[in-house]
């Protein structure tokens, strides 16, 4: 069965320092993985997908099939960038998303 | 304005009393989801669907109940069986193709008293 796992609740950095939210994934075949973000009072929304290889906000997210992670990071951390992450396996074979339990990340002063 | 939207904002229940929470979306998706988010839980899949007139059961389906009448619509009934109810109510679309992104609303938080 497709799962995603997000093994920190919650983690708390100071600003300016490297910032790290794991995911692991239980998927058969080749996944396609999303990390989607929700700032206080603002709706979730999607942070950045596997397959565009881009960088948002500075946060970057490498797919390693070796060891089926997707870890969201982030060289220098912001306040800004308090708020909830998931990490998620978009809809696909007429299957449902799938959500991490989230990781609460606070980036102190 | 387009996109997703889910009213009210904030719902109060009284304790054996059926409620319905509604999900509109503009953005001409096929698919529609309906999650539960429980601080240190998640996003938990309750009902989606693909199409017109077909939902498909998710995770903690038991004490909900949904419709797709219409494309632009997916409402969720939380009945007097949801043991647990009190909770913020988050509905998504998306198109129904692979690996696609999924557009939120803002939530329901519902309030049992």
């Amino acid at each position: 069965a497709q799962r995603v796992t997000q093994p920190e609740k919650l983690l708390s950095v100071f600003k300016g320092a490297p910032v790290e939210l794991k995911c692991n994934y239980s998927y058969s075949g080749s996944p396609e993985l999303f990390w989607y973000v929700q700032y206080s009072r603002q709706r979730l929304q999607l942070l950045l997908r596997h397959i565009s290889r881009e960088s948002i906000k500075g946060f970057t997210a490498d797919l390693n099939k070796g060891e089926t992670s997707f870890h969201l990071k982030k060289p220098f951390a912001q306040e800004e960038d308090s708020a909830m992450y998931y990490c998620a396996l978009p809809p696909h074979n007429n299957n449902d998303m799938r959500f991490g339990a989230g990781t609460r990340l606070t980036v102190k002063p | 304005d387009g996109g997703i939207t889910q009213s009210p904002k904030y719902l109060f229940r009284k304790e054996g009393q059926n409620v319905t929470l509604s999900c509109e979306q503009n953005l001409n998706h096929d698919a529609m989801y309906w999650y539960r988010q429980d601080p240190g839980q998640g996003l938990r899949l309750i009902y989606y669907s693909q199409i017109v007139n077909d939902f498909q059961k998710g995770d903690i389906a038991e004490g909900y109940s949904v419709s797709r009448e219409k494309k632009e619509s997916f409402p969720l009934t939380v009945t007097s069986a949801q043991k647990n109810p009190t909770a913020f109510y988050l509905c998504a679309s998306s198109f129904l193709v692979m690996n696609t992104e999924a557009f939120f609303g803002q939530g329901t938080r519902l309030t049992v008293v």
